[in-house]
C-alpha cells in the first residue's frame, strides 16, 4: 500500500532563514504531489503541487522539489516569517478520488 | 465566497447517540469527501461521492453512513457513536478526475464521544 512519511518532530527556525520540510513516500503511482498548510483549529489549505515529470516548482517564497529516484519531496519556505508557523501536510494524489496524506510537520518560526 | 461550510463546529455525544454532520459547497464541485484527522495520523478518508446520488466507501468507513441527495451537500451520519469516533472531521470537495486533485476543505467539526 502507498505510504507517506513526514518528520513528526516540530521544526524550529529563526525568522529570515529557510525552512525545509521533507516528505518521503513508498509504492507511489505517478500523479501529483501536493502541499497543504493547516493552522490550529482550521482546515487544510492547498498551497501548490508538483507533477511527477517536474523537478522543481516555485510560488512566491515557496519552492517544492520532487525526486522520484529517492521517492522524496522537499518543501522550502525562504525568508521565513512568524506568520509561516503552521503544520504543513504532504499529500499524494494518484487520480480519481484517491489522495493520501502524511501526518504533517509543525513549523515554528521565531521572531 | 463561502467555499466549503461544515456544521456543527463542535459536538459532544454520549456513547450510542446518533448525529449528522452537514457539509455544503458552493463551487459546483463534482466530488465530495469526508475525512477524519487524529493526532499523529494523516487525514483518512471515510466516504466519498463522485456525484449527486452516489456514495462510496473510503479507507475507514465502518460506523459511518453518508448521503448526497443534492450536488452541493454531503451528509455524514453516525448511527451509534463510539469513543473511537472522537476525532476532527473534515469535509472536502474538488472537480475530481478531471482536475489535479486540489482539495478544498471546510473548517472542521470536532466531535467528542463520551
Amino acid at each position: 500500500s502507498q505510504k507517506i512519511e513526514q518528520n513528526s518532530e516540530a521544526l524550529n527556525i529563526q525568522e529570515g532563514k529557510t525552512a525545509t520540510l521533507t516528505c518521503n513516500y513508498t509504492n507511489y503511482s505517478p500523479a501529483y504531489l501536493q502541499w497543504y498548510r493547516q493552522d490550529p483549529g482550521r482546515g487544510p489549505v492547498f498551497l501548490l503541487l508538483i507533477r511527477e515529470n517536474e523537478k522543481e516548482k516555485r510560488k512566491e517564497r515557496l519552492k517544492v522539489t520532487f525526486d522520484t529516484t529517492l521517492k522524496q519531496s522537499l518543501f522550502h519556505i525562504t525568508a521565513s516569517q512568524p506568520a509561516d508557523s503552521a503544520t504543513y501536510l504532504c499529500a499524494l494524489y494518484t487520480g480519481g478520488f484517491k489522495t493520501i496524506f502524511g501526518a504533517g510537520t509543525r513549523l515554528f518560526v521565531k521572531a | 465566497n463561502a467555499g466549503v461550510t461544515q456544521t456543527p463546529k463542535f459536538r459532544v455525544l454520549k456513547t450510542g447517540q446518533s448525529m449528522t454532520l452537514l457539509c455544503a459547497q458552493d463551487m459546483n464541485h463534482e466530488y465530495m469527501y469526508w475525512y477524519r484527522q487524529d493526532p499523529g495520523m494523516g487525514l483518512r478518508l471515510i466516504h466519498y461521492s463522485v456525484g449527486e446520488g452516489t456514495t462510496a466507501k473510503g479507507e475507514v468507513p465502518d460506523g459511518y453512513n453518508v448521503s448526497r441527495l443534492k450536488k452541493q451537500n454531503f451528509l455524514l451520519g453516525l448511527e451509534s457513536a463510539a469513543p473511537s469516533q472522537t476525532s476532527v472531521y473534515f469535509c472536502a470537495s474538488n472537480f475530481g478526475r478531471l482536475s489535479t486533485g486540489e482539495l478544498f476543505f471546510g473548517e472542521g467539526s470536532r466531535l467528542t464521544v463520551l
